[in-house]
């Protein structure tokens, strides 16, 4: 088990740039959950998938934003006609459904970096 | 919805204890994690409550109460390495999805 992976590590793009983040999440894992944290702040929730099935969205998730998880593995996270207030930390995070005891656990996120 | 509190920064020195206070108002309840934040890394999970008092792990325990929405992690013989922030987190009794506070950023001095 190598944990969640994410990636790319970093990405500087340009304002109005599409960009599109990939996580891996623990392979026995059923849930899987997109976050975003600037500094000084806690993780911010975005999305979650059980399986394939995206359960629910933050009002947070503008239309430029969409995520996807195809075959319930892997999940991408795509934001489009990037903006400098997107620039922020995005964190993946994996968990299984066991009745709700179960801690999520979080990949090393991607740093946006808009400018 | 929730609403998460936790005090914004602490210091202490190396061999000390420090107390991290957590309140929260929650529509629901399963559930208050606490995670560990060293900068530019990933949260990892540290502590898990669902039921009123404490648990104990190894130098770190945390204690909730559920009727005063309140939680503590307790942090005993700090060391360097333990200067990092600290997130309190608490699951909705409808979802699987955490809610974090803020974040406390806990300096350790020699």
């Amino acid at each position: 088990d190598t944990g969640v992976s994410q990636d790319p590590r970093h990405k500087i793009t340009k304002r109005g740039q599409n960009v599109t983040f990939r996580c891996d999440p623990i392979s026995e894992h059923n849930r899987l959950y997109w976050y975003r944290q600037t500094l000084g702040q806690g993780p911010e929730f975005l999305t979650y998938f059980q399986n394939e099935a995206q359960l629910e969205k933050s009002r947070l998730l503008s239309d430029r934003f969409s995520a996807e998880r195809p075959k319930g593995s892997f999940s991408t996270l795509e934001i489009q006609r990037t903006e400098q207030g997107d620039s922020a930390m995005y964190l993946c995070a994996s968990s299984w459904v066991d009745g709700g005891t179960s801690p999520l656990h979080f990949g090393n996120g991607t740093r946006l970096t808009v400018t | 919805g929730q609403n998460i509190d936790q005090p914004t920064e602490m210091t202490a020195t190396e061999g000390a204890i420090v107390q991290i206070n957590c309140t929260y108002q929650t529509s629901g309840f399963n559930g208050l994690f606490w995670y560990q934040q060293h900068a530019g890394e990933a949260p990892t999970f540290l502590s898990y409550n669902v039921l009123d008092g404490l648990e104990e792990k190894g130098r770190f325990s945390s204690f909730l109460s559920r009727s005063k929405g309140y939680s503590y992690l307790l942090l005993k013989e700090l060391q360097m390495k333990d200067s990092a922030s600290y997130l309190c987190a608490v699951r909705d009794g409808n979802d699987y999805k955490l809610s974090f506070g803020a974040g406390t950023t806990v300096t350790v001095r020699a």
